[in-house]
């Protein structure tokens, strides 16, 4: 089984329609992360957390919130889905700090359409 | 605050040729740098990272890559393509108490018989 995994893995909404997209991880990491991709553009970080009680925006958090409802599940919500929020999604996740043990591992990613 | 940049969003190679993706960085503290590659359809897998150390790293299916601190540069090398080798490819820096990473926009490596 994967170490993280994701649902849905596509899915297809229409503007306005509140989304969430969860990720889980078997992996016992206190670091989970919530990232989205776009062509040409690589991959933009929207909210982190370290642990249950501690949420971080990112570089891009306008439009999306996140609840960590347990060390190993991140969900991520687009509370009114607009066309532009189209991409591709990826949970990821470390055990702490990134350096010489630690690297993050990525989710299979969800594809989200909004139309 | 740090950043990446990726020379080229797409690079074509003969199988057998050598491959080069070019990465530079900025960062106002001592980076770790990271190439991560993206398969389709799959999330990415870390190739090979740079911490502290030896500069020349070596990572999976053959790449390499070397840490130029003069250049700040952090480009991957493999010897000879391979058709499997056909995949995006991701740099990426952390320095800010090394919590995050910030990648390139990526570059396509496109590998032809």
């Amino acid at each position: 089984d994967a170490d993280v995994t994701q649902t849905p893995r596509n899915r297809i909404t229409k503007t306005g329609k509140r989304i969430m997209l969860e990720c889980s991880q078997t992996k016992g990491h206190d670091r989970m992360y919530w990232y989205r991709q776009d062509p040409g553009l690589g991959l933009r970080l929207i909210y982190y957390s370290f642990d249950v009680k501690d949420i971080n925006k990112g570089e891009i958090s306008d439009g999306y919130s996140v609840s960590r409802q347990a060390q190993a599940k991140f969900s991520l919500s687009l509370e009114s889905a607009i066309p532009n929020q189209t991409a591709l999604y990826f949970c990821a996740s470390t055990s702490g700090a990134l350096g010489n043990t630690d690297t993050q591992y990525f989710g299979p990613g969800t594809r989200l359409t909004v139309l | 605050a740090q950043s990446v940049t990726q020379l080229g969003s797409h690079v074509s190679v003969s199988e057998g040729a050598l491959v080069l993706l070019r990465c530079n960085y900025s960062s106002s503290v001592p980076p770790y740098l990271f190439w991560y590659v993206q398969y389709p359809n799959q999330g990415l897998q870390l190739l090979l990272k740079y911490t502290t150390g030896a500069t020349l790293v070596k990572g999976i299916n053959g790449f390499e890559a070397e840490f130029k601190k003069s250049e700040t540069s952090f480009h991957l090398t493999k010897p000879s393509a391979h058709m499997s080798d056909a995949a995006e490819y991701f740099c990426a820096v952390t320095t800010s108490g090394y919590s995050t990473l910030t990648f390139g926009k990526g570059t396509m490596l496109l590998v032809s018989p």
